[in-house]
């Protein structure tokens, strides 16, 4: 079974850019959630996916983000304009049901905003 | 919102040296508690979870962690430590669709 795939790896943009990560859930998964990891503090909730449907966006920090998941397969988070402070890993994650389900998560994208 | 506690942020061992890493949180209901470890240049992994029963709970590669309700804790524990565990470790918290992590633990294994 193919893991949670993120793309890209590692992203550098300047201030006032626009960047858009990509993330693949395992398949048959239908909660996907985004996290943010800044600064080598802690791993932080963004939103929570049932299918294409935003169930749970309370982490998202302002709205110069926006995840989408049309379809209900694989998600994009967008960030327009980047600011210095998004800097961070953006880690996706899916789990077939909500209670009683591990979250399998992905190997993160790196972004760096100069 | 929850809030989880890692105490240790870095930690450094020589092989065969026993492995304790704290975790404390705070919610007072019925708990989800995980143990994450990330290899460098892997992604997160799963080692161990306690949702009932139990309280010593066995994970992959010999760790294991207990709950301890009184205490809010749910410590990791490994008797004897390798190279390869060289890692960041995340305890974390589910409070239904959300995950509450801690600040990670790096842990450094001198061979």
């Amino acid at each position: 079974e193919a893991g949670v795939t993120q793309f890209p790896s590692h992203s550098v943009i300047e201030k006032g850019q626009t960047v858009t990560l990509r993330c693949d859930p395992i398949s048959g998964h239908d909660n996907l959630y985004w996290y943010r990891r800044v600064m080598g503090k802690e791993i932080k909730f963004l939103l929570h996916f049932v299918k294409e449907s935003k169930q749970d966006e309370s982490g998202m920090p302002n709205n110069r983000f926006l995840a989408e998941r049309t379809g209900g397969t694989y998600s994009t988070l967008k960030v327009q304009p980047a600011e210095l402070e998004d800097s961070g890993v953006y880690f996706c994650a899916s789990s077939r049901g909500v209670l009683q389900e591990t979250q399998y998560f992905g190997p993160g994208t790196r972004l760096l905003v100069l | 919102a929850q809030s989880v506690s890692q105490h240790n942020h870095h930690v450094i061992l020589s092989e065969a040296a026993s492995l304790e890493l704290g975790c404390n949180y705070s919610y007072g209901g019925t708990v989800n508690l995980f143990w994450y470890v990330q290899y460098p240049g892997q992604h997160l992994q799963l080692l161990l979870k306690y949702f009932s029963g139990d309280p010593l709970v066995k994970g992959i590669k010999g760790f294991e962690a207990e709950f301890i309700k009184s205490k809010f804790s749910f410590n990791l524990r490994k008797p004897s430590v390798q190279w390869s565990d060289t890692a960041e470790y995340f305890c974390a918290v589910r409070d239904f669709n959300k995950f509450y992590f801690g600040s990670g633990t790096k842990l450094n294994v001198k061979p």
